[in-house]
């Protein structure tokens, strides 16, 4: 079945430190990636999105790239700062009306 | 910004205990999901209702869950005798479109825990 698998966490970096958080799916059709956001006390918020191979997602500095080749969608961002701690989900789409989410990774960034 | 809300924000109920989760959608939104979140895993698909019947299901939705939109505004997830493993946090979520490049938005969730 249709499934992602995202790195394990917690991770933790200092501030200004470059970001990726690694992310790989299995699907049977041709699904739409998505990186969603959690931060603390707070629910789910989409941080980016990408549609078709190559296609490049981007908010608030992060990044992602459609990789159709090699089934991946890592989260990256340049410089990392305290407010980007929260947990990462990398998601995907398929048809019908249901996300696949991957178990997310909490993300620590120290001042 | 349009949003969507959940009620409680935190509910702690006796294990065979009743209780219904409300959430109130995006207004112009047709489809309804219910997600949960057991601590430290992954968000589990549970339910998606459109045109005031379920769509889709998986398997952890066994017949104590339901769900229903008793009016215009409200879409509901009821679990009618509680068991321990339960305890999780409960998204709601709602689009505009099945299809697949339409994002979901997501409520803030509803902390169950069950004693």
């Amino acid at each position: 079945g249709d499934s992602v698998t995202q790195m394990e966490g917690p991770v933790t970096l200092s501030e200004e430190a470059f970001l990726t958080i690694n992310c790989t799916y299995t699907a049977t059709g041709y699904p739409s990636l998505f990186w969603y956001v959690q931060y603390p006390g707070e629910g789910l918020q989409l941080l980016l999105k990408a549609t078709k191979a190559d296609d490049k997602g981007s908010n608030k500095g992060f990044e992602a790239t459609y990789r159709k080749e090699t089934t991946s969608f890592h989260l990256e961002k340049g410089s990392v700062q305290v407010s980007d701690s929260a947990v990462y989900f990398c998601a995907l789409h398929v048809e019908g009306d249901k996300i696949i989410f991957g178990k997310g990774t909490r993300l620590h960034i120290l001042p | 910004e349009p949003e969507v809300t959940q009620t409680p924000s935190h509910q702690v109920t006796q294990m065979g205990q009743e209780v219904i989760l409300r959430c109130v959608p995006i207004s112009n939104h047709l489809y309804f999901y219910w997600y949960r979140q057991i601590l430290g895993q992954k968000v589990e698909f549970l339910v998606s209702f459109y045109n005031n019947e379920i769509s889709e299901k998986s398997e952890i939705f066994d017949d104590q869950f339901s769900v229903e939109r008793p009016d215009g505004s409200n879409f509901t997830l009821k679990i009618r005798s509680t068991k321990l493993e339960d305890s999780a946090m409960y998204f709601c979520a709602s689009s505009g479109s099945i299809r697949r490049n339409t994002e979901a938005f997501f409520g803030q969730g509803t902390r169950l825990t069950v004693v």
